[in-house]
């Protein structure tokens, strides 16, 4: 299994464009979500699914889109990109949102992301 | 807003000697889990203690957790140099929506 992966690795972007960061995950788990790691902050949620055609706003949703379409894709949408949402993004999955037992979350690589 | 406190910020320790990070919460939880995470890196879990527990176990690490005091403590012994890294500490605030709120993390660094 490749886990989480996430794509791209680093992005420079100009204020006021749009890009899609992509998410997947090839554990079959119901629940992803979308954080943010600013320098001496923990992770902050953007957004999260807990399946297909289900997502809903997380702490710092402002700037964002996310859809999922599928159990195992998740991407994020910058729609006009500000230099506030310079940061590093990470996605994560979890195989059941149900059980708190189970509900460990297993995170992608990151995307570092610079808007100037 | 932040869930998890995690105290000490940063804490420098020489290899074989023990680590103890503390996390301090707000509100009720159904679980509060560890991670770890390696400098440029996505952030790894460690250990998952549900609320009912009071101390578990995971090869080199001990977690405690007392939901009176809404604390818990993380304790990595024999350190060694390959433990440097962040530690964060997560609750659910109760939700069963899968949701996760972090600390801003303890960044450990083991010499050798």
């Amino acid at each position: 299994n490749a886990g989480v992966t996430q794509t791209p690795k680093f992005q420079v972007l100009k204020t006021g464009q749009s890009m899609t960061l992509q998410c997947a995950q090839d554990m079959n788990h119901e629940y992803m979500s979308w954080y943010r790691q600013d320098p001496g902050m923990g992770l902050r949620l953007i957004h999260y699914s807990v399946g297909a055609g289900i997502t809903d706003q997380g702490e710092v949703p402002n700037g964002y889109n996310v859809s999922r379409s599928t159990t195992e894709d998740f991407p994020l949408r910058l729609l006009s990109a500000a230099p506030s949402q310079t940061s590093v993004y990470f996605c994560a999955s979890s195989y059941s949102f149900a059980d708190s037992s189970y509900n460990e979350q297993f995170f992608g690589p990151g995307t570092r992301l610079t808007v100037l | 807003s932040q869930q998890g406190e995690e105290d000490p910020q940063a804490l420098s320790i020489q290899e074989g000697e023990n680590a103890t990070m503390n996390c301090s919460y707000k509100t009720s939880i159904n679980n509060l889990q560890w991670y770890r995470q390696n400098s440029g890196r996505g952030l790894v879990h460690l250990i998952l203690i549900r609320s009912n527990e009071r101390e578990k176990h995971s090869g080199r690490l001990r977690v405690t957790l007392d939901t009176s005091k809404k604390s818990s403590s993380l304790l990595i012994t024999a350190s060694r140099a390959a433990d440097t890294a962040s530690y964060f500490c997560a609750t659910d605030r109760g939700s069963t929506l899968g949701r996760l709120y972090f600390g801003r993390g303890t960044q450990l660094t083991v010499w050798p």
